[in-house]
C-alpha cells in the first residue's frame, strides 16, 4: 500500500519570500511522484514529476523538488513567489512495480496563501 | 491539441435521482481515471479505465459505476444519490500503457450538488 502526507494545511508567505511544501510518502516498491496545482474552479494541473534519476527536479512556473530516498520526502520549493501563486498544492505518489500497475495516491493539499 | 474535457461543469440534482458525467481524454490518451474531490476527504479514487477495462477500482460503494467506450471516452454513473455525494468529480486522462503512465491532465471537474 502506499500513502502521501501533506502536514501543512495551510501554508501563508509573503510575496516574493521562499517557499517550502512539505511531502512524505510511504510505498513498499519504487515510486513516481507528483506535484499538482489547483487554481480555484479548475482543475489540477501537473507542476513536476520524479521518476528516476537525477533527485532535484524542476517544474513549471519556478518550482523545484527534491526526491529525498532515506527521508521519504519530496518537499517543493520556489525561491521566491508571486501573488499568482496562490492556489492548493497536491502531492502523489504512484508506485511502479514491474508487470504490474499501481494507482495514484494524491496528499490531502497544502493552501498556499501568498500575501502582498 | 484540445484538453480533457468533462460535461456538464455543474449538475444539480435531488436525492434518490440518477447522474451520469462524461469525459473525453486528450486525443490518442487511452487511460482515464475519476476522482471525487470534497473539501474533507481531498482526492478520492474513483476508478481508472484502459482499453474499454476498468483496471483499478477505489473504495466507493456500487453505486458509482462507469464504462469507457471505444474512442478512450469515459462515463460514470451515480445512482440513488446521496447528500454525501456532492462533490467535484475530476477526470484525468494519460498515455497508454504501465510503463508511460507517468502523469495525468485534468479536467476542469463536473460540480454535482444534490439537494
Amino acid at each position: 500500500a502506499q500513502s502521501v502526507t501533506q502536514l501543512d494545511s495551510q501554508v501563508p508567505v509573503f510575496e516574493e519570500a521562499p517557499v517550502e511544501l512539505r511531502c512524505n510518502y510511504s510505498s513498499s516498491v519504487s515510486v513516481y511522484l507528483f506535484w499538482y496545482v489547483q487554481y480555484p474552479n479548475q482543475g489540477l494541473q501537473l507542476l513536476l514529476k520524479y521518476l528516476s534519476g537525477s533527485t532535484l527536479v524542476k517544474g513549471i512556473n519556478g518550482f523545484e523538488a527534491e526526491f529525498n530516498k532515506s527521508q521519504t520526502s519530496f518537499h517543493l520549493r520556489k525561491p521566491s513567489v508571486h501573488i499568482s501563486d496562490t492556489a492548493e498544492y497536491f502531492c502523489a505518489v504512484r508506485g511502479g512495480r514491474s508487470g504490474g500497475y499501481q494507482k495514484v495516491t494524491f496528499g490531502t493539499g497544502t493552501k498556499l496563501q501568498v500575501i502582498p | 491539441k484540445a484538453g480533457v474535457t468533462q460535461t456538464p461543469r455543474y449538475l444539480i440534482k435531488t436525492r434518490g435521482q440518477q447522474v451520469t458525467l462524461s469525459c473525453s481524454p486528450i486525443s490518442g490518451h487511452r487511460s482515464v481515471s475519476w476522482y471525487q474531490q470534497t473539501p474533507g476527504q481531498g482526492l478520492q479514487f474513483l476508478f481508472e479505465y484502459f482499453s474499454e477495462t476498468q483496471r483499478n477500482k477505489g473504495n466507493f460503494p456500487g453505486r458509482f459505476s462507469g464504462r469507457q467506450f471505444s474512442n478512450s471516452r469515459s462515463e460514470m454513473n451515480v445512482s440513488t444519490l446521496e447528500l454525501g455525494d456532492s462533490a467535484l468529480y475530476l477526470c484525468a486522462s494519460s498515455v497508454t500503457g504501465t510503463a508511460t503512465n507517468y502523469g495525468y491532465t485534468f479536467g476542469s471537474g463536473t460540480r454535482l450538488t444534490v439537494v
